[in-house]
C-alpha cells in the first residue's frame, strides 16, 4: 500500500512570494489533515478536511494561507504572501474509517523563506 | 487548554540500554494516544497507537504505556540500539478522526 505523498520536498522563496504544496493521501483515507512544524516543535494542526470539506480550519492564518480537496483526494496547500515566521516543515497526513483512526504522515514539505 | 508536555527534550545514553520516555497530556478525556518517530529531515512514523480503553501496546522492543487517570503516557525502549537516534513524538487526540496535539519531542541519542 503505498503512502502518503507530498511534493516538492523542498522549497526556498523569497519573503512576500506564494508557494504550493501538493499532498495526496493514502488511497481510501477520507480524511485529510495539514500540520506545519517549525524547527524545535511539534507538528500543528493548520486545517482538516473529511473528503472534500473543511472540518476544523480554527489554526489556519486565512489571510495568507488557504487550502483545498478538490473531490476529496488530493490536496494543495498555499501561502500567499509568505513571511520569513512560515519556514517550516509542512506535514501532510491522512486517516481511515475504522475505530483507531490512526494518522500516517507523508515525508513532509521544508519550506525556506529568505 | 490542552496540552502535551515531553519530559526529557534530549537524552543520550549507552547502546544497550533500556529508557523510557515520558509524555503527560493536561486534559485527561482523550479517544487515542500516538507515539511517532522522526529521522531527521524526514517525516513521522508512527511507532504504537493506544486507545483509550487500553492500558499499554507492544511492537517488538518497543512498549507504551497509558494512565489516563494521571494524565500520562510512557514509551520504553528496550535493549537500545545507535539506530534507535531519532526524535521521539507523542500525540492525542480527544475525538474520533480529530486533530492530534503533540508534545515537543525528544531526541534521543544511542552512543555505540
Amino acid at each position: 500500500e503505498a503512502g502518503v505523498a507530498q511534493s516538492p520536498r523542498y522549497k526556498i522563496i523569497e519573503k512576500r512570494q506564494s508557494v504550493a504544496f501538493w499532498c495526496n493521501p493514502i488511497s481510501g483515507h477520507a480524511t485529510l489533515y495539514w500540520y506545519q512544524q517549525i524547527l524545535g516543535q511539534g507538528p500543528k494542526l493548520l486545517i482538516q478536511f473529511q473528503n472534500n470539506g473543511v472540518v476544523d480550519d480554527s489554526q489556519l492564518p486565512k489571510d495568507r494561507f488557504s487550502a483545498e480537496r478538490l473531490k476529496g483526494v488530493d490536496s494543495t496547500l498555499k501561502i500567499q504572501p509568505a513571511k520569513l515566521e512560515d519556514s517550516a516543515v509542512y506535514l501532510c497526513a491522512s486517516s481511515g474509517a475504522g475505530a483507531r483512526h490512526e494518522q500516517y504522515f507523508g515525508p513532509g514539505t521544508r519550506l525556506t523563506v529568505t | 487548554k490542552q496540552e502535551v508536555t515531553q519530559i526529557p527534550a534530549a537524552l543520550s545514553v549507552p547502546e544497550g540500554e533500556n529508557l523510557v520516555l515520558n509524555c503527560s497530556f493536561t486534559d485527561s478525556a482523550i479517544y487515542n494516544l500516538q507515539w511517532f518517530r522522526q529521522d531527521p529531515g524526514k517525516g513521522l512514523t508512527s511507532l504504537l497507537l493506544i486507545q483509550s480503553s487500553q492500558r499499554e501496546q507492544t511492537s517488538g522492543r518497543l512498549n507504551a504505556s497509558l494512565d489516563k487517570s494521571s494524565g500520562r503516557s510512557t514509551l520504553y525502549i528496550a535493549a537500545s540500539q545507535p539506530g534507535d537516534s531519532a526524535t521521539y513524538l507523542c500525540a492525542v487526540a480527544y475525538n474520533q478522526g480529530g486533530k492530534l496535539i503533540f508534545g515537543q519531542g525528544t531526541e534521543l541519542s544511542v552512543k555505540p
